[in-house]
């Protein structure tokens, strides 16, 4: 079974205009974090926002912020004011294995386009 | 520049040879990995070091390869008789305990093409 799933292979947005990008995960562990990359055409992944299992409220981080829904195991990321720079792959990852756990798993992505 | 880097960028090779990637973390980072990304899908664990010792490693990893961290600071991944499936994105990152639960900063990465 897929531990993150990101159902929008592609997204079109228009510029200026909010886009909400899904992620749902799947772990049995109490404690991981949530991430959100970016990977424009030039290939370097960006770290976006960051969200702890424990953490009550949602992270926000500039234009991101990151719609955390525990029992329902989602964690969308939403992006206000959309800018032509944001047109890039988008990966969503979850860190599991407990409060020391190093094994990040990624989403299969979702391309958005921002159109002007 | 400080940030994450790797060499070479572009390595391409005949089935059954074998290669080694470099990266070298951002200098004060004392966790490593390794990830490998195809085209069109997200990038995928392989390994994780933390100063020199090796703490985590795929169970998709093929013996075929391998990592090492001998001094805590840069890193080799080696790739024994390469396969046509190995060709990939060689992505490493690195990062710091406390910063954001473990942000990691990714280097260019190395695109290897086997042939």
């Amino acid at each position: 079974a897929q531990k993150i799933t990101q159902t929008q292979p592609g997204m079109f947005v228009q510029e200026k205009e909010a886009v909400t990008l899904d992620c749902t995960y799947d772990t049995s562990d109490p404690s991981y974090g949530l991430f959100w990359y970016k990977q424009p055409s030039s290939g370097e992944m960006i770290f976006l926002i960051y969200q702890g299992s424990y953490d009550q409220q949602n992270a926000t981080e500039g234009r991101y912020s990151l719609n955390f829904q525990k029992a329902r195991k989602s964690a969308n990321l939403v992006i206000s004011a959309s800018q032509l720079g944001d047109s890039a792959m988008y990966f969503c990852a979850m860190r599991e294995g407990g409060d020391y756990g190093q094994n990040f798993v990624f989403g299969p992505g979702t391309r958005l386009s921002v159109l002007p | 520049d400080t940030g994450v880097s790797q060499d070479p960028r572009h390595k391409i090779t005949k089935r059954g040879q074998n290669v080694t990637f470099r990266c070298d973390p951002i200098s004060e980072h004392n966790r490593l990995y390794w990830y490998r990304q195809t085209l069109g899908q997200g990038p995928e664990f392989l390994t994780y070091f933390q100063n020199e010792a090796q703490l985590e490693k795929s169970r998709l990893l093929s013996d075929r390869f391998s990592a090492e961290r001998p001094k805590g600071s840069f890193s080799t991944l080696e790739i024994q008789r390469t396969e046509q499936g190995d060709s990939a994105m060689y992505l490493c990152a690195s990062s710091f305990p406390g910063q954001w639960d473990n942000e990691q900063f990714f280097g260019p990465g190395t695109r290897l093409t086997v042939l």
